[in-house]
């Protein structure tokens, strides 16, 4: 029974670039969010979705950044043009519950992506 | 919007004292209260949850509090051992509609001495 799965674990852009993260969730969830924490920091809300849809993403930055979770395959966060500040460990967690049913309170998280921006 | 305070921000305690972190949070209508341990390099670990209609709860050495009125919640880590030591994050969640966001304490780097 896997649990959530993310890559890369380490991803290393340059100032310009895109860079792309990817989120499996547990087997059997289908509510995915995204957090970000920064060094030394807490987690931060960033977007939940849910399959196809975006629930919530009143934690996301207006420009730049943008989330989907297809029907098939991982969860996406894409950030274009990245900058010093992206720098960051992103981090995915999945609820337990199907795509037509409300979420489970619980979020279990991935092991997360360390993006470094030089 | 939810704000989640956390004390301390680190501690430090002699191995098999106590270890107790504390938190506050300000929406009322919250009401699932999650607590995560972080090891380095690692994602958070739910480790303990509670949710509003309870007033305490534990799991072996692990134990939570709240106090809905006054807006806290505490863990307690009794008998601490040096696998303990890591990062550990409250949490307040609002569930609503179709969804439930998580706000995150600032957490507090435990550290049990040998």
């Amino acid at each position: 029974n896997a649990g959530v799965m993310q890559n890369p674990r380490h991803l290393v852009r340059r100032r310009g670039q895109e860079a792309r993260l990817r989120c499996s969730p547990m087997k059997g969830h289908s509510h995915v969010y995204w957090y970000r924490q920064l060094p030394e920091e807490g987690l931060k809300f960033m977007v939940y979705l849910q399959k196809e849809n975006i629930i919530d993403e009143s934690g996301m930055p207006k420009e730049r950044f943008s989330a989907e979770f297809p029907k098939e395959g991982p969860s996406i966060l894409r950030i274009q043009q990245v900058v010093r500040g992206d720098s960051a460990a992103y981090f995915c967690a999945s609820s337990p519950g199907g795509r037509w049913t409300e979420p489970s309170y619980e979020q279990y998280f991935g092991p997360g992506t360390r993006l470094t921006v030089t | 919007g939810e704000n989640v305070e956390q004390h301390p921000s680190t501690l430090s305690v002699q191995e098999g004292d106590s270890a107790v972190i504390k938190c506050t949070y300000s929406d009322s209508a919250s009401n699932y209260f999650p607590w995560y341990k972080q090891e380095l390099g690692k994602g958070p670990q739910l480790i303990i949850d509670i949710r509003s209609n309870v007033g305490e709860k534990k799991d072996q050495r692990i134990a939570v509090t709240l106090n809905k009125t006054a807006k806290h919640f505490s863990l307690h880590i009794t008998e601490t051992q040096p696998e303990d030591s890591a990062v550990y994050f409250c949490a307040a969640s609002i569930k609503y509609s179709s969804a439930s966001k998580i706000i995150f304490g600032s957490g507090t780097r435990l550290s049990i001495r040998p």
